[in-house]
């Protein structure tokens, strides 16, 4: 298996530009998750996925934030408009319940820098 | 909700000695711990987990140890070596029951001189 793969890997974009961050997760995985990752607050939980279906979407920072899971293979996390402050590493991850370790994975991350 | 705190922020050591990293959870309901290991710019990686029915986990230079009563865990890494040098992240999680959803602490920043 490929893994969880994002893309892109990096992305720059204006202030105010809409901003599309993409993921498929692993074969056979039921939950999927976005964070976010900056230096000051660290790894934060923003939005995860039951079965394509969003579960807890308490993370998101803002309206400007958006995520969907059309299908099992493919999400999307999306930002509009985009501010600086958004400038950050977006990791996806995904797992399986009925795993001892639930096998989660990250995705090599997109980072995001908005100026 | 949960919360987890990491100790050290930064720890430097010198090749070949031990390193600890600390942490604890606020919620007692959490029964799955794995730690991360993140080099630079790149993904986060479970290096071992444990889960809160056991007391000690290890494998091979790293082991894990878990005290629900006190609520908190700690890595611990022997003979370390300079490609141990990354950022390590604790987490912690109420179980697939409750979504699995990883509550991260703020990462210690472990560097190894050789």
């Amino acid at each position: 298996d490929a893994g969880v793969i994002q893309s892109p890997r990096h992305e720059v974009t204006e202030m105010g530009q809409e901003v599309t961050l993409r993921c498929k997760p692993i074969s056979g995985h039921d939950y999927l998750f976005w964070y976010r990752q900056t230096m000051m607050r660290g790894l934060e939980l923003l939005i995860y996925f039951n079965n394509n279906v969003p579960i807890d979407d308490s993370g998101m920072p803002e309206d400007r934030f958006s995520a969907k899971m059309p299908n099992a293979s493919f999400s999307t996390l999306k930002i509009q408009p985009s501010e600086p402050r958004d400038s950050a590493v977006y990791f996806c991850a995904s797992s399986f319940r009925w795993r001892a370790d639930y096998g989660y994975t990250f995705g090599s991350g997109t980072r995001l820098t908005v100026v | 909700g949960e919360n987890v705190e990491q100790h050290p922020s930064t720890l430097s050591v010198q090749e070949g000695d031990s390193a600890v990293i600390k942490c604890t959870y606020s919620d007692s309901a959490s029964n799955y711990f794995p730690w991360y290991k993140q080099e630079l710019g790149k993904r986060p990686q479970l290096i071992i987990d444990i889960r809160s029915n056991v007391g000690e986990k290890k494998d091979q230079r790293i082991a894990v140890t878990l005290n629900k009563t006190a609520k908190h865990f700690s890595l611990h890494i022997t003979e370390t070596q300079p490609e141990d040098s990354a950022v390590y992240f604790c987490a912690a999680s109420r179980g697939m029951e409750y979504g699995n959803k990883l509550v991260f602490g703020a990462g210690t920043i472990l560097r190894v001189k050789s």
